[in-house]
């Protein structure tokens, strides 16, 4: 599989518990991206890597949601005591460095708090 | 004033007909200029890429770009109902895809 691959597809927690999300990027791609999306809203950016470096945090990621890429490969986003607000369908991305290239999107992980 | 603003629609039209769907920014500094097709509980899906002003066209799809205006467009012909689905427009500033900002989305209904 060639694409942006996410795991897991659906993640349903307890308010307070702390979940982990995956996200293996296209393979040749150094650019990483994370997004989060609402319903009946489009995706917004939370965070990027390139390579391993974290480059910018969005404002709407708080003290309790954490990325990383250790390897400049796959990437991690962690949100610890989850809150309703949290439920959201959290989207990861990837492209080649440059200002010239696309981003192609996995399916997407999709959140509920209850 | 949101930067991205799209008609949420819903938008129903018969098969075959041409679709025009449309956003507006506020930011100067975008330079590039997307639409992602996204059906219900996916992930968003390219369908074009543009680079400035100007039009783009990829088989029944078209894209527009007019800068002066802050205004984008994507025209789909000969709609089909596998294109029903929610269009999301994004733009990116210098860095490209680098922090993407999207529109709400347009849910399109093709009807057979």
């Amino acid at each position: 599989d060639t694409g942006v691959s996410q795991n897991p597809r659906h993640k349903i927690t307890k308010r307070g518990q702390n979940v982990t999300f995956r996200c293996d990027p296209i393979s040749e791609h150094n650019r990483l991206y994370w997004y989060r999306q609402t319903l009946g809203q489009g995706p917004e950016f939370l965070t990027y890597f390139q390579n391993e470096a974290q480059l910018e945090k969005s404002r709407l990621l708080s003290d309790r949601f954490s990325a990383e890429r250790p390897k400049g490969s796959f990437s991690t986003l962690e949100i610890q005591r989850t809150e309703q607000g949290d439920s959201a369908m959290y989207l990861c991305a990837s492209s080649l460095q440059g200002a010239n290239t696309e981003a192609f999107f996995g399916q997407g992980t999709r959140l509920t708090v209850v | 004033q949101k930067e991205v603003e799209q008609d949420p629609g819903p938008l129903s039209v018969p098969e075959g007909a041409i679709v025009s769907l449309n956003c507006t920014y506020s930011n100067s500094a975008f330079q590039y200029f997307m639409w992602y097709r996204q059906y219900s509980r996916k992930g968003p899906e390219l369908l074009m890429y543009t680079y400035s002003s100007g039009n783009k066209e990829d088989g029944r799809f078209t894209a527009q770009v007019d800068k002066s205006s802050k205004y984008i467009s994507l025209f789909i012909r000969d709609s089909q109902p596998s294109d029903s689905a929610t269009y999301l427009c994004a733009m990116g500033g210098r860095g490209g895809s680098e922090k993407l900002v999207f529109g709400k989305g347009t849910k399109l209904t093709v009807n057979p």
